[in-house]
């Protein structure tokens, strides 16, 4: 079965500061990845998504981007953090065979200041 | 896009059974999820559905009918443990979309 790492699992960062969020996945080959964000008491909003290394795609404007240098390594990033950026920042996993659930991270709780 | 429709809120006691409703609009439907999550936690998967009907593990159930854009999750035997976030989440193009999920609390 596959393994989600994130770090850091928590983090406090002035407004204007840049932002370095790293996931990496055991166990599988060729996931897709994911970046969702999760607001104080709302839903899981998709921001990311990567089918393969080198391969990002975007589902919401914003200051934030993604990279996925490795196959099993995806990373969020911003070059000046907003105090709207706060939230539970969680990365999920999809192996390519088999079901279509996805996998989730312990997630990364960011509070911009 | 993605509607998806969900109770806020819903109060059970210990032992009893809760239904927590689901109904979405989609394009390019791949399946529906259920994931819990307790306060403060990752999401974590419990159910997928992709053909109409009933699928069961062990205490929670989940139900689907794509013709009406509906599903439920069926949790029996409530424990103090069950109390959590419950998350309906429809696949489309290989992309998860969320409710808002529904908190239910569990009481003695």
């Amino acid at each position: 079965s596959q393994t989600i790492h994130q770090w850091p699992a928590t983090l406090v960062q002035p407004v204007g500061s840049p932002l370095s969020l790293e996931c990496t996945v055991e166990g599988t080959s060729n996931p897709n990845l994911y970046w969702y964000r999760q607001a104080a008491g709302r839903g899981l909003q998709l921001l990311f998504y990567s089918v393969g290394i080198g391969q990002i795609s975007s589902e919401v404007p914003q200051n934030l981007s993604a990279s996925r240098p490795q196959d099993r390594q995806f990373i969020l990033s911003s070059k000046k953090l907003l105090l709207s950026d706060s939230g539970f920042y969680l990365c999920a996993s999809r192996r390519l065979a088999g079901a279509l659930e996805q996998y989730f991270g312990p997630g990364t709780r960011l509070t911009v200041t | 896009g993605q509607n998806i429709d969900q109770p806020t809120e819903m109060t059970a006691t210990e032992g009893a059974i809760v239904q927590i409703n689901c109904t979405y609009q989609t394009s390019g439907f791949n399946g529906l999820f259920w994931y819990q999550q307790h306060a403060g936690e990752a999401p974590t998967f419990l159910s997928y559905n992709v053909l109409d009907g009933l699928e069961e593990k062990g205490r929670f159930s989940s139900f689907l009918s794509r013709s009406k854009g509906y599903s439920y999750l069926l949790l029996k035997e409530l424990q103090m443990k069950d109390s959590a976030s419950y998350l309906c989440a429809v696949s489309a193009d290989y992309k998860l979309s969320f409710g808002a999920g529904t908190t239910v609390t569990v009481r003695a």
